[in-house]
């Protein structure tokens, strides 16, 4: 019953570090999206992909990089870390909207 | 662009009946979402309304005006447990694997 799995939970990061946050589903939903959300704000899309080896930009994604290898897995890159990325980041995965969320990975840029 | 409105936050009485509003100016429509996020958790999915009109779902109902650019969550018999963020989400006409949100209603329930 494991649904979406996001790792880690929590993390520092100083400017300029870069990290992967990983995502995977284990429903065998094409659809997957990766979101931010900022304290007292709705979600905003950075990357999505609709099946292996397809991704695509979404409203904000400067400063990230995504890959789809396998149904199961959407990792989500942070290279060069800046404060502005300091958010709760979710995973999300759907048929194709977005049904089930990951608990969310809260990134702190210091 | 999607331009998505909804009040910041309500309060009610346990028991009652709560509507929650959400207007919505886009280039383009395709659905219309509602979610359900516990302070500190992930949003869960509640509702879909795609035509005009009212869906039902237990205690929960979702309306959609599509003319009007407007949707509405009504929660029935409201429970403690329905304190909780409420988001609205737009899917984009253009193109379909594209969702926007809300800015969410945080709805405070008292005994």
């Amino acid at each position: 019953n494991a649904g979406v799995t996001q790792t880690p939970k929590f993390r520092i990061l100083k400017i300029g570090q870069s990290m992967t946050l990983q995502c995977a589903q284990d429903m065998n939903h094409n659809y997957m999206y990766w979101y931010r959300q900022d304290p007292g704000m709705g979600l905003k899309l950075i990357y999505y992909s609709v099946g292996a080896g397809i991704t695509d930009k979404g409203e904000v994604p400067n400063g990230y990089n995504v890959s789809r290898s396998t149904t199961e897995d959407f990792p989500l890159r942070l290279e060069l870390a800046a404060p502005s990325q300091t958010s709760v980041y979710f995973c999300a995965s759907g048929v194709p909207q977005p049904q089930h969320f990951g608990d969310g990975t809260r990134l702190s840029i210091l | 662009g999607q331009n998505i409105d909804q009040p910041t936050e309500m309060t009610a009485t346990e028991g009652a009946i709560v509507q929650i509003n959400c207007t919505y100016q886009t280039s383009g429509f395709n659905g219309l979402f509602w979610y359900q996020q516990h302070a500190g958790e992930a949003p869960t999915f509640l509702s879909y309304n795609v035509l005009d009109g009212l869906e039902e779902k237990g205690r929960f109902s979702s309306f959609l005006s599509r003319s009007k650019g407007y949707s509405y969550l009504l929660l029935k018999e409201l429970q403690m447990k329905d304190s909780a963020s409420y988001l609205c989400a737009v899917r984009d006409q253009g193109n379909f694997n594209k969702f926007y949100f809300g800015s969410g209603t945080k709805l405070n329930v008292k005994p």
